[in-house]
């Protein structure tokens, strides 16, 4: 156990809906990083938050977007969806800003119908 | 941008040496990482390393060339339980700040 925690588990939805993914990072770190990996795929980085403020960017669609709360916790939206879009996101915090590792969740899979 | 290239796929049978290489291109680098994924878990940390050598941890050792953009982690007494997909990830740098870029996987099969 990581000390990462995702919400939900599982979520299937249908095209064109909206759904949130909710990550509580590990107590007292700072830094929260999405990832979605596809099918057989690498992490693809999304988006990177420290202390409430994004950080860095990656391949991250318009219709997505996130946030990192006072407490700390993130949340992924993720808006107007496509079948490509079913996917393991998976959120991963760390202690400090600039690091080589992170701690990740079990990961939420979304499967788009 | 950045590039990460490591191999699809390393097969071994139980009790031998496995070596996964990756290569990066990367506009500003701080350091390789390593991470292993059991089919569909978390992704977990295995090692780091910013300066040029060889670190060691158990069974598991990872190798850095600053110069030659290389790195590699090498598996030795391969067991069963060792077949999973290995990711080398690499810290990028924009105006912002970082971002760990993951390469796309190794996957190693371990054989009885």
């Amino acid at each position: 156990d990581s000390g990462v925690t995702q919400t939900p588990k599982h979520l299937i939805t249908a095209t064109g809906q909206r759904v949130t993914l909710r990550c509580s990072p590990r107590s007292g770190d700072l830094s929260v990083y999405w990832y979605q990996q596809s099918l057989d795929q690498g992490l693809q980085f999304l988006i990177h938050y420290y202390n409430g403020e994004e950080r860095a960017k990656g391949n991250i669609l318009e219709r997505f977007s996130a946030q990192q709360f006072p407490d700390l916790h993130s949340e992924l939206n993720l808006s107007s969806l496509e079948l490509g879009d079913s996917a393991l996101y998976f959120c991963a915090s760390s202690v400090v800003r600039e690091t080589g590792e992170l701690f990740f969740g079990e990961g939420s899979r979304l499967t788009v119908l | 941008g950045q590039s990460l290239e490591q191999p699809s796929e390393v097969t071994a049978v139980e009790g031998a040496i496995v070596q996964i290489n990756c290569t990066y291109q990367t506009s500003g680098f701080y350091g390789l990482s390593w991470y292993q994924q059991h089919d569909g878990g978390a992704p977990t940390f295995l090692s780091y390393n910013a300066l040029d050598g060889l670190e060691e941890t158990g069974r598991f050792s990872s190798f850095l060339s600053r110069s030659d953009s290389y790195g590699y982690l090498l598996l030795q007494e391969l067991q069963m339980k060792d077949s999973a997909s290995y990711f080398c990830a690499v810290r990028e740098a924009n105006q912002a700040g970082t971002a760990l870029i993951f390469g796309k996987g190794t996957t190693l099969s371990v054989s009885s």
